[in-house]
């Protein structure tokens, strides 16, 4: 157990609205990662920190802003919900120097 | 296009088969690691591979770094019912450090 949790676990939300999923971690760990997963894409990269304040674009990163004021706590927000974010995902801590990821349980959000 | 292939995307097999998942790349990658995901769960790590030519072995499942750090392959032996799952190769290019990606998946499908 990494000591992840995601917040809130489901959601539904309206088109146009802002949304902001949380990620806390218990271990202090440096490096934080947004993945979305849809079928057929396996899991794809939004967001990663690399420290407070340390935040930087992964492939999907459109429409998704991130923050990371304490070490714990890395915020995932989506200014303007739209129905293509309609997505579960899941946040990570990764360890170095091999990269090895360990995930929390993942938030399925729902764009209506 | 997605930094690392998966082949097959799904595979189903009966109870005590062998079966063979390929990730592939164009890139080099200082360590690879294979992840299997439950539904409704996040992705757990089931080993890293570093050096090239490496192969690991984790009970009834092999795995292998290609020589040139490109690619690399899992090979279940005598399959059961419990190794059913989606599994995803993951890796960090070493000329993109930090950008940890995913592969789309291999969804596994072993019958009684």
């Amino acid at each position: 157990d990494a000591g992840i949790t995601q917040s809130p676990r489901h959601k539904v939300t309206e088109t146009g609205t802002p949304v902001t999923l949380r990620c806390h971690q218990t271990e202090n760990h440096r490096y934080m990662y947004w993945y979305r997963q849809d079928p057929g894409h396996g899991l794809r990269l939004i967001h990663y920190s690399y420290g407070v304040k340390d935040t930087d674009k992964g492939e999907v990163s459109d429409g998704y802003s991130v923050s990371r004021s304490k070490t714990e706590d890395f915020l995932l927000t989506l200014e303007s919900a739209t129905s293509s974010q309609t997505s579960v995902y899941f946040c990570a801590i990764v360890q170095v120097p091999n990269t090895e990821a360990f995930f929390g349980q993942g938030t399925r959000l729902t764009v209506v | 296009t997605q930094l690392l292939e998966q082949s097959p995307q799904f595979l189903s097999i009966q109870e005590g088969e062998n079966l063979t998942v390929y990730c592939n790349s164009s890139s080099v990658f200082s360590s690879l690691q294979w992840y299997r995901q439950e539904p409704g769960e996040g992705p757990v790590l089931l080993v890293t591979v570093v050096t090239g030519g490496e192969v690991k072995k984790l009970k009834r499942l092999t795995f292998q770094f290609g020589d040139a750090r490109k690619d690399s392959s899992l090979h279940i032996t005598a399959a059961q019912p419990g190794d059913t799952g989606l599994y995803l190769c993951a890796g960090a290019a070493t000329d993109s450090w930090g950008k940890l990606q995913f592969g789309a998946g291999t969804q596994v499908v072993v019958t009684p």
